[in-house]
């Protein structure tokens, strides 16, 4: 157990629908990351927050958008979504976003869009 | 730009076989770490190794050891006396200094059958 959490596991909506899926860091952390792997594209970096505050931005389309709360939990929010968005979906954290800090990730949300 | 290849898709061997899963990366910083991630099919990633560019010395953890030459841009896995447990997708993946964004770039990810 990573002591990461995600929730839900799986969601599954309809095309032009908006979901939201949140992300428990381990305790301590400060950074959280999301990532989103799929057979096309493989794993790929969205953003990072560092305590509330965006830190770095990737490849992350503007349908999509996320935040990290006071309490330090991250929510990443997806609208009008096409069946492409067909992912799952990782968060990840660690203790404050250097270089050499490992990520520990959670089990991932897995989002089905029909 | 940073890059990891990992050219193998997948791979299949029997149990108690060795087996190496190459590993290239670029880039252009001087300072970077580098790592491996296990995806059991379970889903998770669990990390396994991290390794600063500036230590070479290759490293053994059990059945585990990593191959690091930074003169070939290669970090390679070999898992001796494979079991039907370590059966997952492995990525490679390279995280540059925070000046360039530090964020995680991963490789394809090998497949890794392990038959009894």
């Amino acid at each position: 157990d990573s002591g990461v959490t995600q929730t839900p596991k799986h969601l599954i909506t309809a095309t032009g629908q908006r979901v939201t899926l949140r992300c428990s860091p381990r305790s301590g952390d400060l950074s959280v990351y999301w990532y989103q792997q799929s057979l096309d594209q493989g794993l790929q970096f969205l953003i990072q927050y560092y305590n509330g505050e965006e830190r770095a931005k990737g490849n992350i389309l503007e349908r999509f958008s996320a935040q990290q709360f006071p309490d330090l939990h991250s929510e990443l929010n997806l609208s009008s979504l096409e069946l492409g968005d067909s992912a799952l979906y990782f968060c990840a954290s660690s203790v404050g976003g250097s270089t050499n800090e490992k990520l520990f990730f959670g089990s991932g949300t897995q989002l089905s869009v029909l | 730009a940073q890059k990891v290849t990992q050219a193998q898709t997948e791979i299949s061997v029997v149990e108690k076989e060795d087996v190496t899963l190459d590993c290239v990366y670029e880039t252009r910083d001087t300072t970077y770490y580098l790592f491996w991630y296990k995806q059991p099919p379970s889903g998770e990633l669990v990390f396994l190794i991290r390794r600063n560019s500036f230590d070479e010395q290759n490293e053994i953890s059990g059945r585990y050891s990593w191959n690091f030459q930074k003169s070939t841009s290669s970090f390679n896995f070999t898992i001796t006396a494979s079991q039907v447990v370590d059966s997952a997708v492995y990525f490679c993946a390279l995280r540059p200094p925070e000046t360039s964004g530090s964020r995680l770039t991963f490789g394809e990810g090998t497949q890794l059958t392990v038959n009894p």
